[in-house]
Protein backbone atom coordinates (compact mmCIF):
# COMPACT_ATOMS: atom_id res chain seq x y z
CA UNK A 1 0.00 0.00 0.00
CA UNK A 2 1.17 3.24 -0.25
CA UNK A 3 3.76 5.13 2.59
CA UNK A 4 3.44 8.87 4.19
CA UNK A 5 6.38 10.17 5.45
CA UNK A 6 5.81 13.48 7.44
CA UNK A 7 8.89 15.07 8.23
CA UNK A 8 9.82 16.82 11.09
CA UNK A 9 8.64 14.80 13.49
CA UNK A 10 9.09 17.40 16.04
CA UNK A 11 9.33 21.04 15.87
CA UNK A 12 9.95 23.59 18.53
CA UNK A 13 9.55 27.58 17.75
CA UNK A 14 9.26 30.55 19.09
CA UNK A 15 6.02 32.59 18.90
CA UNK A 16 5.98 34.83 15.42
CA UNK A 17 8.64 32.32 13.90
CA UNK A 18 7.75 30.53 10.28
CA UNK A 19 7.76 26.92 9.66
CA UNK A 20 7.49 24.44 6.58
CA UNK A 21 6.66 20.69 7.31
CA UNK A 22 6.96 18.38 4.69
CA UNK A 23 5.05 15.29 3.29
CA UNK A 24 6.37 12.48 1.14
CA UNK A 25 4.13 9.87 -0.34
CA UNK A 26 4.97 6.63 -2.86
CA UNK A 27 2.86 6.66 -5.13
CA UNK A 28 0.15 8.71 -7.10
CA UNK A 29 -2.56 9.89 -5.11
CA UNK A 30 -6.28 11.42 -5.53
CA UNK A 31 -6.91 12.67 -2.18
CA UNK A 32 -4.37 14.56 -0.07
CA UNK A 33 -5.26 16.50 3.27
CA UNK A 34 -3.94 17.92 5.74
CA UNK A 35 -5.36 18.13 9.55
CA UNK A 36 -4.44 19.68 12.79
CA UNK A 37 -4.85 17.76 16.08
CA UNK A 38 -5.29 19.87 18.71
CA UNK A 39 -4.08 19.28 22.36
CA UNK A 40 -7.36 18.19 23.45
CA UNK A 41 -7.79 15.38 20.84
CA UNK A 42 -9.78 17.56 18.07
CA UNK A 43 -8.73 16.69 14.41
CA UNK A 44 -9.43 19.77 12.29
CA UNK A 45 -9.52 19.70 8.44
CA UNK A 46 -7.08 22.01 7.28
CA UNK A 47 -6.43 21.73 3.76
CA UNK A 48 -8.20 19.41 0.94
CA UNK A 49 -4.88 19.84 -1.57
CA UNK A 50 -4.35 16.72 -4.18
CA UNK A 51 -2.71 18.93 -6.16
CA UNK A 52 -1.96 22.83 -6.39
CA UNK A 53 -1.97 25.23 -3.34
CA UNK A 54 -4.58 26.67 -1.37
CA UNK A 55 -3.92 29.24 1.46
CA UNK A 56 -6.33 29.73 4.28
CA UNK A 57 -4.80 32.78 7.03
CA UNK A 58 -1.67 32.10 8.38
CA UNK A 59 -1.59 28.77 6.56
CA UNK A 60 -0.97 27.74 3.25
CA UNK A 61 -0.35 24.51 1.66
CA UNK A 62 1.52 23.31 -1.79
CA UNK A 63 1.30 19.63 -3.01
CA UNK A 64 3.86 18.70 -6.03
CA UNK A 65 1.76 15.69 -6.91
CA UNK A 66 3.89 14.87 -9.90
CA UNK A 67 7.17 14.75 -7.48
CA UNK A 68 4.72 13.03 -4.32
CA UNK A 69 4.99 15.81 -1.94
CA UNK A 70 2.89 18.48 -0.24
CA UNK A 71 4.11 21.03 2.36
CA UNK A 72 1.91 22.88 5.11
CA UNK A 73 3.21 26.59 5.77
CA UNK A 74 2.73 28.28 8.92
CA UNK A 75 3.61 31.90 9.28
CA UNK A 76 4.16 33.99 11.98
CA UNK A 77 3.05 31.17 14.66
CA UNK A 78 1.30 31.50 17.55
CA UNK A 79 0.96 29.02 20.54
CA UNK A 80 -3.01 28.47 19.73
CA UNK A 81 -0.92 26.41 16.37
CA UNK A 82 0.48 23.83 18.69
CA UNK A 83 -0.54 20.13 18.45
CA UNK A 84 0.08 17.59 15.89
CA UNK A 85 -0.29 17.72 12.12
CA UNK A 86 -1.18 14.90 10.18
CA UNK A 87 -0.73 14.61 6.20
CA UNK A 88 -3.16 11.74 4.81
CA UNK A 89 -3.48 10.38 1.63
CA UNK A 90 -5.26 8.00 -0.51
CA UNK A 91 -5.24 6.60 -3.69
CA UNK A 92 -7.54 3.56 -3.75
CA UNK A 93 -10.74 5.95 -3.99
CA UNK A 94 -11.72 5.19 0.35
CA UNK A 95 -8.75 4.51 2.09
CA UNK A 96 -7.24 7.61 3.59
CA UNK A 97 -3.60 6.56 4.86
CA UNK A 98 -2.08 8.89 8.14
CA UNK A 99 1.34 9.68 8.31
CA UNK A 100 3.40 9.48 12.07
CA UNK A 101 2.44 13.53 12.08
CA UNK A 102 4.63 16.30 13.04
CA UNK A 103 4.40 18.00 16.83
CA UNK A 104 4.57 20.83 16.89
CA UNK A 105 4.78 23.36 19.75
CA UNK A 106 4.88 26.88 20.21
CA UNK A 107 6.25 28.76 23.02
CA UNK A 108 5.53 32.44 24.05
CA UNK B 1 -26.64 17.19 11.94
CA UNK B 2 -24.30 19.79 12.08
CA UNK B 3 -21.16 17.84 12.37
CA UNK B 4 -20.11 14.30 13.52
CA UNK B 5 -21.44 12.82 16.07
CA UNK B 6 -19.83 10.07 18.55
CA UNK B 7 -20.84 8.33 21.89
CA UNK B 8 -20.04 7.32 24.11
CA UNK B 9 -17.49 10.05 24.35
CA UNK B 10 -15.77 7.75 27.47
CA UNK B 11 -16.14 4.19 28.11
CA UNK B 12 -14.63 2.05 30.77
CA UNK B 13 -15.40 -1.79 30.57
CA UNK B 14 -13.43 -4.64 31.81
CA UNK B 15 -11.32 -7.47 29.72
CA UNK B 16 -13.55 -9.87 28.54
CA UNK B 17 -16.64 -7.43 27.75
CA UNK B 18 -18.71 -6.50 24.75
CA UNK B 19 -18.95 -2.76 23.13
CA UNK B 20 -20.42 -0.48 20.98
CA UNK B 21 -19.51 2.71 19.60
CA UNK B 22 -21.84 4.75 17.60
CA UNK B 23 -21.34 7.19 14.84
CA UNK B 24 -23.88 9.74 13.42
CA UNK B 25 -21.68 11.33 10.66
CA UNK B 26 -22.63 14.77 9.17
CA UNK B 27 -26.19 14.67 6.87
CA UNK B 28 -25.81 13.86 3.51
CA UNK B 29 -22.48 12.23 3.63
CA UNK B 30 -22.40 9.24 1.74
CA UNK B 31 -18.90 7.82 3.25
CA UNK B 32 -17.93 6.99 6.63
CA UNK B 33 -14.77 5.75 7.87
CA UNK B 34 -13.18 4.17 11.17
CA UNK B 35 -9.72 4.87 12.36
CA UNK B 36 -8.23 4.12 16.12
CA UNK B 37 -5.43 6.25 17.54
CA UNK B 38 -3.55 4.98 20.16
CA UNK B 39 -1.49 7.06 22.86
CA UNK B 40 0.59 9.21 21.69
CA UNK B 41 0.39 6.90 18.02
CA UNK B 42 -0.98 8.25 14.60
CA UNK B 43 -4.13 6.99 13.47
CA UNK B 44 -4.66 3.45 11.88
CA UNK B 45 -6.91 2.87 9.33
CA UNK B 46 -9.83 0.52 10.52
CA UNK B 47 -12.76 0.56 7.87
CA UNK B 48 -14.58 2.56 5.60
CA UNK B 49 -18.32 2.89 4.24
CA UNK B 50 -20.15 3.67 0.95
CA UNK B 51 -23.38 4.02 1.83
CA UNK B 52 -24.34 0.38 3.39
CA UNK B 53 -21.33 -1.02 1.89
CA UNK B 54 -17.69 -2.06 3.11
CA UNK B 55 -15.26 -2.42 0.43
CA UNK B 56 -12.38 -2.60 2.65
CA UNK B 57 -12.17 -4.97 5.80
CA UNK B 58 -8.80 -5.28 5.52
CA UNK B 59 -8.01 -3.08 8.66
CA UNK B 60 -9.92 -4.63 11.24
CA UNK B 61 -7.14 -5.89 13.79
CA UNK B 62 -9.20 -9.46 14.22
CA UNK B 63 -12.38 -11.41 14.22
CA UNK B 64 -13.24 -9.64 17.39
CA UNK B 65 -14.19 -6.10 15.52
CA UNK B 66 -17.29 -5.51 13.47
CA UNK B 67 -18.73 -2.85 11.99
CA UNK B 68 -22.05 -1.99 10.08
CA UNK B 69 -24.17 0.64 8.88
CA UNK B 70 -27.28 1.24 7.89
CA UNK B 71 -29.77 3.53 6.00
CA UNK B 72 -26.61 4.84 4.74
CA UNK B 73 -26.17 6.54 7.83
CA UNK B 74 -25.19 5.85 12.07
CA UNK B 75 -22.52 2.90 11.94
CA UNK B 76 -21.63 0.90 14.90
CA UNK B 77 -18.05 -0.31 15.69
CA UNK B 78 -18.58 -3.51 18.07
CA UNK B 79 -15.60 -4.99 19.79
CA UNK B 80 -16.39 -8.53 21.17
CA UNK B 81 -14.12 -10.09 24.11
CA UNK B 82 -12.50 -6.77 24.58
CA UNK B 83 -8.39 -7.09 25.29
CA UNK B 84 -6.60 -4.18 27.26
CA UNK B 85 -4.69 -3.46 23.60
CA UNK B 86 -7.95 -2.54 22.08
CA UNK B 87 -7.56 0.75 24.74
CA UNK B 88 -7.32 3.65 22.46
CA UNK B 89 -9.32 6.43 21.48
CA UNK B 90 -11.98 5.66 18.17
CA UNK B 91 -12.43 8.17 16.00
CA UNK B 92 -15.09 8.37 13.01
CA UNK B 93 -15.26 10.71 9.72
CA UNK B 94 -17.80 11.36 7.34
CA UNK B 95 -17.44 12.64 3.73
CA UNK B 96 -19.71 13.80 0.71
CA UNK B 97 -18.27 10.72 -1.32
CA UNK B 98 -14.53 8.79 -1.58
CA UNK B 99 -11.76 11.22 -2.74
CA UNK B 100 -13.52 14.01 -1.07
CA UNK B 101 -12.85 15.90 2.53
CA UNK B 102 -12.87 13.81 5.67
CA UNK B 103 -14.45 15.46 9.06
CA UNK B 104 -13.83 14.21 12.24
CA UNK B 105 -16.35 13.71 15.57
CA UNK B 106 -14.77 13.76 18.45
CA UNK B 107 -13.72 10.53 19.39
CA UNK B 108 -15.14 7.18 21.85
CA UNK B 109 -12.10 7.07 24.50
CA UNK B 110 -12.13 3.34 25.21
CA UNK B 111 -10.55 2.14 28.18
CA UNK B 112 -10.22 -1.55 29.17
CA UNK B 113 -9.14 -2.36 32.60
Amino acid sequence: GIQVEQSPPDLILQEGANSTLRCNFSDSVNNLQWFHQNPWGQLINLFYIPSGTKQNGRLSATTVATERYSLLYISSSQTTDSGVYFCAVDNQGGKLIFGQGTELSVKP
Amino acid sequence: GAGVSQSPSNKVTEKGKDVELRCDPISGHTALYWYRQSLGQGLEFLIYFQGNSAPDKSGLPSDRFSAERTGGSVSTLTIQRTQQEDSAVYLCASSGGLAGELFFGEGSRLTVL
